[in-house]
């Protein structure tokens, strides 16, 4: 079956980084794009980019272009999520989902990584 | 950038009523338009893509209709577990949510 299973809560101080992992299972990795989308405490959600996960290209948001990298390790049918120069209002859930159909649906998401930034 | 606008914010009804949930794009996005279910410390679920397909596995009192600007998810009877957030998500240049339904219990 397809899951994604993302790395663990995260503690950052602002002006740090974290990277955060999404491994895919159950399915051929590079048929579908890996999209991140974040959720603040009591918010909505946001979408931060995504990787086509079969030829490497990346697409960010104009709001994020500066400071978010994403990228993928094939072998390992993982995908990386790096945020950088962090803030208190990055305090999130962050979480990675498949991409599928011409509408760009998320069929599949992984459980959540809540990034905490605070001195 | 296109805007999506859902309504009502918060939906109160009882279990067996039909809900009826209203997403507005400030401009056309054809049927690129994607329901999701989120409950609290969950991840969002797919229901409903290409604006009335359903997903793998979603029950049939879920549908979806529209094109353009305007779009409806609809629950026939409510059940239960359906007392959660709704989301709309749209693409185009870029995609987007809405600030999403809250449908409780009555």
């Amino acid at each position: 079956q397809v899951q994604l299973v993302q790395s663990g809560a995260e503690v950052k101080k602002p002006g740090a980084s974290v990277k955060v992992s999404c491994k895919a299972s159950g399915y051929t990795f590079t048929n579908n794009a890996i999209h991140w989308v974040r959720q603040a405490p009591g918010q909505g959600l946001e979408w931060m980019g995504w990787i086509n996960a079969g030829n490497g290209d990346t697409k960010y948001s104009q709001k994020f272009q500066d400071r978010v990298t994403i990228t993928r390790d094939t072998p390992a049918s993982t995908v990386y999520m790096e945020l950088s120069s962090l803030r208190s209002e990055d305090t999130a859930v962050y979480y990675c989902g498949r991409g599928v159909s011409s509408s760009w649906a998320l069929d599949y998401w992984g459980q959540g990584t809540l990034v905490t930034v605070s001195s | 950038e296109i805007v999506l606008t859902q309504s009502p914010a918060t939906l109160s009804l009882s279990p067996g009523e039909r809900a009826t949930l209203s997403c507005r794009a400030s401009q056309s996005v054809a049927t690129y338009l994607t329901w999701y279910q989120q409950k609290p410390g969950q991840a969002p679920r797919l229901l409903i893509y290409d604006a009335s397909k359903r997903a793998t596995g979603i029950p049939a009192r879920f549908s979806g209709s529209g094109s353009g600007t305007d779009f409806t998810l609809t629950i026939s009877s409510l059940e239960p577990e359906d007392f959660a957030v709704y989301y709309c998500q749209q693409r185009s240049n870029w995609p987007s949510f809405g600030p999403g339904t809250k449908v409780d219990i009555k």
